[in-house]
């Protein structure tokens, strides 16, 4: 079946620094992906769109310079966490499917610890 | 109203014991509704989808009532090893979007 791998697992950074998150669909092409932020005991929230080769649209709230998100090819959609402070400590997981309405393949997700 | 609605649980039940999750949803363009599992810490996998001729895979029996907007699933003969968040995820039309709710947490007691 379709596999979608994300890298890295976890992450512990310094403040004030920038983390860049992997999000690659292994054996099917991705012109959308989602990226979902979990904090404990919450829901996952739909943090952004990622369109390949265009902009990615955020969901109202996020800061659209503060998570940078790119999306190259068909195969790779990279999430970037520019300048993290500790309320960005969160569990980051991205997502792809193969067609409209069909079921979605997720990342392991990334656990984002920052100090 | 929210958009995916469920009881946040959470749900403890003695092994052995059936067990019943709701949902509603709000958006009655919606196509698609899927039921996920999540364990702590670890991404959301697929469960089943719901149809509305009702669905069964093995102990889990999901069910979609279009006109009320509103989604179950059923586990029977619950195991310990079901223990985890049960998420209810709707697509709307067109979309390749998903809106989860928030989530029933089942543990399961020896």
């Amino acid at each position: 079946g379709a596999v979608v791998s994300q890298h890295p697992s976890r992450v512990i950074c310094k403040s004030g620094t920038s983390v860049k998150i992997e999000c690659r669909s292994l054996d099917f092409q991705a012109t959308t992906m989602f990226w979902y932020r979990q904090f404990p005991k919450q829901s996952l929230m739909l943090m952004a769109t990622s369109n390949e080769g265009s902009k990615a649209t955020y969901e109202q709230g996020v800061e659209k310079d503060k998570f940078l998100i790119n999306h190259a090819s068909l195969t790779l959609s990279t999430l970037t966490v520019t300048s993290a402070h500790p309320e960005d400590s969160s569990f980051y997981i991205c997502s792809a499917s193969r067609a409209t309405n069909e079921k979605l393949f997720f990342g392991s997700g990334t656990q984002l610890s920052v100090l | 109203r929210k958009e995916v609605e469920q009881d946040p649980g959470p749900f403890n039940v003695p092994e052995g014991a059936t067990v019943a999750f709701n949902c509603t949803y709000s958006n009655s363009a919606s196509q698609s509704f899927f039921w996920y599992r999540q364990d702590c810490r670890k991404e959301p996998k697929l469960l089943m989808s719901v149809y509305s001729s009702g669905n069964e895979d093995g102990r889990f029996t999901a069910q979609l009532n279009r006109a009320s907007q509103y989604i179950s699933l059923l586990i029977r003969d619950s195991k310990l090893s079901d223990s985890a968040t049960y998420l209810c995820v709707v697509s709307g039309a067109g979309s390749y979007q998903l809106t989860f709710g928030k989530g029933t947490k089942l543990s399961v007691i020896p």
